[in-house]
């Protein structure tokens, strides 16, 4: 069955640090991976999207970036984060349905 | 794009009683309708969907039904039971990547 992982759970970071969260799946191959963002109490944003290897679509123009080094693993990533930053995100996985995985709740102080 | 629209934003029901969730959607050629279910701290669930080539889906106390010609889809959810309180939310696929663009979602709340 398939798996998705992501990590950290829990991130507080300053403003203006960088940023690397992780995502991982596992049981299948070549899936579409997504990076959403959802801020406290609201709807989920589309970040990111990729069909394959190194292929990186972006769907909100912003100080964050994406890539995805291996047909498994969807990285996104920021140089100098921003208060506005903070939230819930989430990487999903999928072709027509999509799974969420569990989540980092990121916190810009 | 796409634009989808949810109502009602919050929804208080007593345990027992139906709860019904509307969706509108713009892009006529979308055909890919799920359903996800979020508890508070969570990640959304899958619960239901549905393609565009079926009316109605039903999977034990949950019910999705569509209709193409007036755009709208709608989740029902019937014998309510307090562990059914959480965020609901609507997606309909933008037919690119199998993208997904979520509506605002609903809270529901079931009273004991």
């Amino acid at each position: 069955s398939q798996t998705i992982h992501q990590w950290p759970a829990t991130l507080v970071q300053p403003v203006g640090s960088p940023l690397s969260l992780e995502c991982t799946v596992e049981g299948t191959s070549n899936p579409n991976l997504y990076w959403y963002r959802q801020a406290a109490g609201r709807g989920l944003q589309l970040l990111f999207y990729s069909v394959g290897i190194g292929q990186i679509s972006s769907e909100v123009p912003q100080n964050l970036s994406a890539s995805r080094p291996q047909d498994r693993q969807f990285i996104l990533s920021s140089k100098k984060l921003l208060l506005s930053d903070s939230g819930f995100y989430l990487c999903a996985w999928g072709t027509y349905e999509q799974y969420f995985g569990p989540g980092t709740r990121l916190t810009v102080t | 794009g796409e634009n989808v629209e949810q109502h009602p934003s919050t929804l208080s029901v007593q345990e027992g009683d139906s709860a019904v969730i509307k969706c509108t959607y713009s892009d006529s050629a979308s055909n890919y309708f799920p359903w996800y279910k979020q508890e508070l701290g969570k990640r959304p669930q899958l619960i239901i969907d549905i393609r565009s080539n079926v009316g109605e889906k039903k999977d034990q106390r949950i019910a999705v039904t569509l209709n193409k010609t007036a755009k709208h889809f709608s989740l029902h959810i019937t014998e309510t039971q307090p562990e059914d309180s959480a965020v609901y939310f609507c997606a309909v696929d933008t037919g690119t990547a199998s993208k997904l663009t979520f509506g605002t979602g609903t809270r529901l709340q079931v009273t004991l």
